[in-house]
Parts: structure tokens; C-alpha cells; sequence
């Protein structure tokens, strides 16, 4: 079974430049994390999306962010325009769908997406 | 999620033991203990997880205090492919499938 996969693995551009980042979920997972790592600090959140609905999108930092799930499939991350603030290391992770009653699931991650912003 | 504190980094030798403390003095009694660990440029895996009882599988041994506020990651023989960043993450069985939330982790670098 195939893990997750992100494209590209390292992106380089320059402050005020668009870039768009994918997340492959591992087949079948209705659950998709986005987390973002920048320079000497923790792994934070940004959203979640069960399907094609953002469940909860309360890490993403600012409107320069948007984050798309077509059909319930592959995600989209983009920055536009990006900052230099916004380099870093970007993870998706994937994880099935128990529905409700309190379950929880072992997320797995995709190796990421190192963003450098010149 | 309650929060937990762990030493920020350890050292061990190849193919000793290694044990990886965690602290969560104020976990409730619906929250689960994870591990986490982030080798180098690679996304977080899995280790482990567990609620009360000690936990053992292919990777780790969870051992778990009695009282929940601490737990241990026991690595029983470390090995160089080891050295990784060690996450102790709770979380709050009632809430579903929520964010992980990271703290700094533990460094551990394995010596041949």
C-alpha cells in the first residue's frame, strides 16, 4: 500500500510568488491533516479535512493561505503571495474515517515539503 | 489537550536500552498517551500508544505509571536508525479524529 506522498519535495521562489503544494492521502483515508514546521519551531497544525470538508481550519495563519480537496482525493495547499515567513517544512498526513463516538485514529505522514521563501 | 513535558534531548549507546521519559501531570482520564518520532527528513510515524496498561509492540514497550501522570518509551536495544525526535502527544479519546498536537520532543542520538 502506497503512504502518503507530497509533490514537490523542496520548492524555492521568491517573496510575492504563488506556490502550490499537493498531498497524495493514502487511498481510502477520508481524514487529511496540513501541518507546517518553520525554522526552530514546533510542528504546528494548520487544517483538517474529512473528505472534501474543511473540519477544522483554525491553524491556518492568514488569508494568503487556501487549501482545497477535490473530491475528496488529493489536497492542494497554496500561498500566495508567499512570505519569507512562511519557509519551512509543510507535512500532510492521512488517517480512515471511524466516524462519530469518540474514535481516533494513528495519523500517518507524508516526508513533506521544505519551502524556502527568498 | 493537556500538555506534557519531556527532557529535550538524550544520548544512548548502540544497541543498549533506552528509556524516554514523558510527564503529564494533568491528563485526564479519556486521554490516550501517543508516541510519535520524526527521523531526519522524514514526517512524523507512529510509535505507540496506550491508556493505562503497559503497551509492547515491534518498535517500543510503553510503560505507563500507575497514577498516568508519567509514561516511559523504552527502546529495548537502540540502534543508529533510532536517532530521531521522540514526541509525547495525549489525546482526549472523546474528541475524535483531532489534530496532533507537538511539543518540542525529545532528541535522541544513538552512538555507535
Amino acid at each position: 500500500e502506497a503512504g502518503v506522498t507530497q509533490f514537490p519535495s523542496h520548492s524555492v521562489i521568491e517573496k510575492g510568488q504563488t506556490v502550490t503544494l499537493r498531498c497524495d492521502p493514502i487511498s481510502g483515508h477520508d481524514n487529511l491533516y496540513w501541518y507546517r514546521r518553520v525554522m526552530g519551531k514546533e510542528i504546528k497544525f494548520l487544517l483538517h479535512f474529512v473528505k472534501e470538508s474543511k473540519q477544522d481550519e483554525s491553524g491556518m495563519p492568514n488569508n494568503r493561505f487556501l487549501a482545497e480537496r477535490t473530491g475528496g482525493t488529493y489536497s492542494t495547499l497554496k500561498v500566495q503571495p508567499a512570505e519569507l515567513e512562511d519557509s519551512g517544512v509543510y507535512f500532510c498526513a492521512s488517517s480512515p474515517f471511524e466516524g462519530t463516538g469518540g474514535s481516533w485514529e494513528t495519523q500517518y505522514f507524508g516526508p513533506g515539503t521544505r519551502l524556502l521563501v527568498l | 489537550d493537556a500538555k506534557t513535558t519531556q527532557p529535550n534531548s538524550m544520548e544512548s549507546n548502540e544497541e543498549e536500552p533506552v528509556h524516554l521519559p514523558c510527564n503529564h501531570s494533568t491528563i485526564s482520564g479519556t486521554d490516550y498517551i501517543h508516541w510519535y518520532r520524526q527521523l531526519p527528513s522524514q514526517g512524523p510515524e507512529y510509535v505507540i500508544h496506550g491508556l493505562t496498561s503497559n503497551v509492547n509492540n515491534r518498535m517500543a514497550s510503553l510503560a505507563i505509571a500507575e497514577d498516568r501522570k508519567s509514561s516511559t518509551l523504552i527502546l529495548h536495544r537502540a540502534t543508529l536508525r533510532d536517532a530521531a525526535v521522540y514526541y509525547c502527544i495525549l489525546r482526549d479519546e472523546d474528541q475524535g479524529n483531532t489534530p496532533l498536537v507537538f511539543g518540542k520532543g525529545t532528541r535522541l542520538s544513538v552512538i555507535a
